[in-house]
């Protein structure tokens, strides 16, 4: 019944690795996002997918690379991670952003 | 450019006060507004949300929040707030021109005490 659900909820890793987040929605919404909360509790957005084509790419490092196989599932693939990519993010979906679901975060540590 | 201003980070308020927690939004276009809440270690919930028609919209605890656009605004308002309420809200405005996307205010932590 999750309507937003992203793996894994945590996720530790030494600087230099590669690590990826998955996520999926089963609301038939038409828009997909990651956000990064830092530690301040402040929420940026990265990425923007609506019917899988890339319609927000914010200023975000060349690491970062979201991937869309379908509507209704989009993927961060993080490389080279650094001490400063450490933080919470989260997946959410939109329907014609008139309602915004979201899922419920993953916590990186980048040690 | 569109962008939301929280005037207040941190929030005090007893036990079954009032409390208002302010938001607001600057946007050259018709906008929708949200309101979110995080408890601690925890994702983000919608709380209320206006799109359109009745400027006053409410959320099933409790909490109602207006939309005022002259003043483009949309504050949060809850007549008697409870320990269980303690929590990070977040205002947060999106718009159909910018790729629907929300973008939040920096938070206010509502600090419940007995």
């Amino acid at each position: 019944d999750t309507a937003v659900s992203q793996t894994p909820k945590y996720l530790v890793t030494q600087m230099g690795n590669d690590k990826s987040i998955k996520c999926e929605q089963n609301l038939g919404h038409d828009t997909m996002y990651w956000y990064k909360q830092d530690s301040k509790k402040f929420l940026k957005i990265m990425f923007s997918y609506n019917n899988k084509e890339l319609i927000i790419n914010e200023t975000v490092p060349n690491r970062f690379s979201p991937k869309s196989p379908d509507k209704a599932h989009l993927n961060l693939h993080i490389n080279s991670l650094e001490l400063g990519d450490s933080a919470v993010y989260f997946c959410a979906s939109s329907l014609q952003g008139r309602g915004y679901t979201f899922g419920s975060g993953t916590r990186l540590t980048v040690v | 450019a569109q962008s939301v201003t929280q005037l207040d980070s941190q929030v005090p308020v007893f036990e079954e006060a009032p409390v208002e927690l302010r938001c607001n939004y600057s946007s050259s276009v018709s906008v929708y507004l949200f309101w979110y809440v995080q408890y601690p270690n925890q994702g983000l919930q919608l709380l209320l949300k206006y799109l359109s028609g009745s400027t006053l919209v409410e959320s099933i605890n409790g909490f109602e929040a207006e939309f005022n656009k002259s003043q483009t605004s949309f504050h949060l308002r809850k007549p008697s707030v409870h320990i269980s309420d303690t929590a990070e809200y977040f205002c947060a405005v999106s718009y159909t021109g910018g790729g629907n996307k929300l973008t939040f205010g920096t938070g206010t932590q509502l600090k419940v005490e007995l």
